[in-house]
């Protein structure tokens, strides 16, 4: 099953922060954070392995609480090179026996001047 | 940086014609993916391929996909006969330490 983002889009001024939050329903081994620019890859942001964790990559981080099978991501200070779609990945085992990464349907950023 | 890599980058061809999408992994680990996405779309799983054998797909994977690996390295994903919908970006994906993604190619079917 997949994981739920919320917002499905967000827009921004640069400077101005933003969240994008990431929920599953099913117990999580990690969450993984991609952010994908038009006609691209995913790009790989950062990967949280363990309840209440959290990382940063540049102004860019994240929490990842187990319990709740949550995730957020946290932009501060916006600039027009974080406009894309992010998406969350989460990691688990499926009913067939192996592990997949299961992506939200994505949130559209964009950071406008 | 380690990457995965994938052949054509654009391929264009006409409903009903087959089409084989290439990858080139990062290294011979046991679990390799495909990916799909279609424009605007999220990311779905199509298969996943463990120690030389189909380990799941899903049902978007249906009879006129095929996955090998001819020369025990590289990975070839094939659409029989395309249809329309399955126009998309495809990408090959190796979990390691993190997950690699390919930079995809794009199938566009007229």
């Amino acid at each position: 099953q997949q994981p739920v983002q919320s917002p499905q889009a967000v827009i921004l001024r640069e400077g101005e922060d933003a969240v994008i939050n990431c929920s599953s329903s099913k117990a999580l081994y990690s969450v993984h954070w991609y952010r994908q620019k038009h006609g691209e890859a995913p790009v790989f942001l950062m990967i949280l392995l363990k309840g209440g964790e959290q990382k940063g990559h540049e102004k860019i981080s994240a929490s990842f609480n187990e319990k709740k099978q949550q995730s957020s991501l946290y932009l501060t200070a916006s600039q027009l090179s974080y406009s894309g779609t992010y998406f969350c990945g989460t990691e688990g085992y499926s009913g067939a026996g192996s592990y997949q990464l299961t992506f939200g349907k994505g949130t559209k950023l964009s950071v406008i001047p | 940086e380690p990457e995965v890599t994938q052949t054509p980058s654009h391929q264009v061809t006409q409903m009903g014609q087959e089409v084989i999408l290439r990858c080139v992994p990062i290294s011979n680990h046991l679990y390799f993916y495909w990916y799909r996405q279609i424009l605007g779309q999220k990311v779905e799983f199509l298969v996943s391929f463990y120690n030389n054998e189909i380990s799941e797909k899903s049902e978007i994977f249906d009879d006129q996909f095929s996955v090998e690996r001819p020369d025990g390295s590289n990975f070839t994903l094939k659409i029989r006969s395309t249809k329309l919908e399955d126009s998309a970006m495809y990408f090959c994906a190796q979990p390691l330490a993190r997950w690699y993604f390919g930079p995809g190619t794009r199938l566009t079917v007229t």
